[in-house]
This record gives structure tokens, sequence and C-alpha cells, in this order.
């Protein structure tokens, strides 16, 4: 089992650039997650996915979209990238019976520099 | 708003000492809470929740109601506890996670 994988691992775009970060699971997770991380602002929430078909705005959102494919695959999509979204991004689900409820397990993350 | 508070960015300490990592919360409503870790070259991944009253590699937590607090704690460092933590707050279908503090254990 692979369990959560994102991609591509690093990323280097310009100013106005977009790209879309991957992220798919083998868990059968219910609900998927896409967090950034930078130093001092811990973890916060872009956008998550309750269930298949479902997408809602985290903490921020702005800048930033979402695709939840199927169950399997939630992909983040930055449309003109910005250096304020420097950062490295983490995908998770959760509600798999094997993790159990409410438990997040998170992929390897993304590490995004904007120029 | 639900709210976590990790007020110690970074905790250094040395091997054997006791560790305690701080952790408040704001949350209306019974809080389910989590502690996370982060070691150098791996994923971040689950160490425990409150729920389970659980012990992991040392650590304990206690929710205290009263005070809001999801303290983590271990009696005796150990240098392969140097680590990134976060302590998380089930909010509806979402974690909230604190800022994170970063654990050194000195030899």
């Amino acid at each position: 089992n692979a369990g959560v994988t994102q991609t591509p691992k690093f990323q280097v775009l310009k100013t106005g650039q977009s790209m879309t970060l991957q992220c798919a699971q083998d868990m059968n997770h219910n609900s998927m997650y896409w967090y950034r991380q930078d130093p001092g602002m811990g973890l916060r929430l872009i956008y998550y996915s309750a269930s298949e078909g479902t997408t809602d705005k985290g903490e921020v959102p702005n800048g930033y979209n979402v695709s939840r494919l199927n169950k399997r695959e939630f992909s983040l999509r930055l449309e003109s990238a910005a250096p304020s979204q420097t950062s490295v991004y983490f995908c998770a689900g959760s509600g798999a019976r094997v993790s159990g409820a409410n438990v997040l397990t998170f992929g390897a993350g993304s590490r995004l520099t904007v120029l | 708003a639900q709210r976590v508070t990790q007020p110690e960015k970074l905790l250094s300490v040395f091997k054997g000492a006791p560790v305690e990592l701080k952790c408040n919360y704001s949350y209306s409503g019974s809080p389910e809470l989590f502690w996370y870790v982060q070691y150098s070259r791996q994923r971040l991944q689950l160490l425990l929740r409150h729920i389970s009253r659980e012990s992991i590699k040392g650590f304990t937590a206690d929710l205290n109601k009263g005070e809001t607090s999801f303290h983590l704690k271990k009696p005796f460092a150990q240098e392969e506890d140097s680590a990134m933590y976060y302590c998380a707050l089930k909010s509806a279908q979402k974690l909230v996670f604190g800022q994170g503090t970063r654990l050194t254990i000195n030899p």
C-alpha cells in the first residue's frame, strides 16, 4: 500500500504561472485535505473534501482551487502563483477504517517555491 | 472560533530531563484533541489522541477542560524525541492545528 501519494515533491514556479498538485490515496479514506505548512504558522487548512463530490473552503483558500475527481484523488490548483504561496503543501486523508475516524494520514509533502 | 495555541515555537531540553509541550485550545463543546509529530525526513504522523488515554513512546497528554489545555508530557526525554510537534483539535469535519513546537533534545 502506498498510502497517500503527492506529486510533485518539488516545484519552482514564476509569478503568474499555474500548476496542479496531485494527491492520491489507496486507503479508502472518505475525507481528504490540503494543508500548507509555513514556519511559525503551523499547518493551515486550504480546502477539504468531506466525501466524494463535495469540497469546502478551509482557513486560507484564496488563490487556490480543488477538485475531488473521485474517492481516491484530490488535486490542488494554483491558477496564478504568487510568492506568498511559497510553502510546503501536505495532502491528507481520514476516515478509513484501518486508521480510525478523525485520524489523518499525511502525504510526504510538496515543496513549492514561487519566484 | 476554534483555535489551538502552542505558545513555544522552540523547546530545548537535555536528555533524561522531563519534557512538557504546551497546548491550549478554545472550543465550544466537547473537544477531541490530538498530538501529531514530524520527525526529520519523515511524514507527519499521529502520536496520540486524548480519547485513547494511551501512552505512546513514553508520552502522555491529559485533557484539562477547566484550563482548556492538552499538554504533552514525558518524564525522561530521549534524543530520538527531537522533532516538530503539533497539537490539533477536531472541529466539524476537519482538524485545526496549532503553530507547532520544535523540540530539541540535547545529549
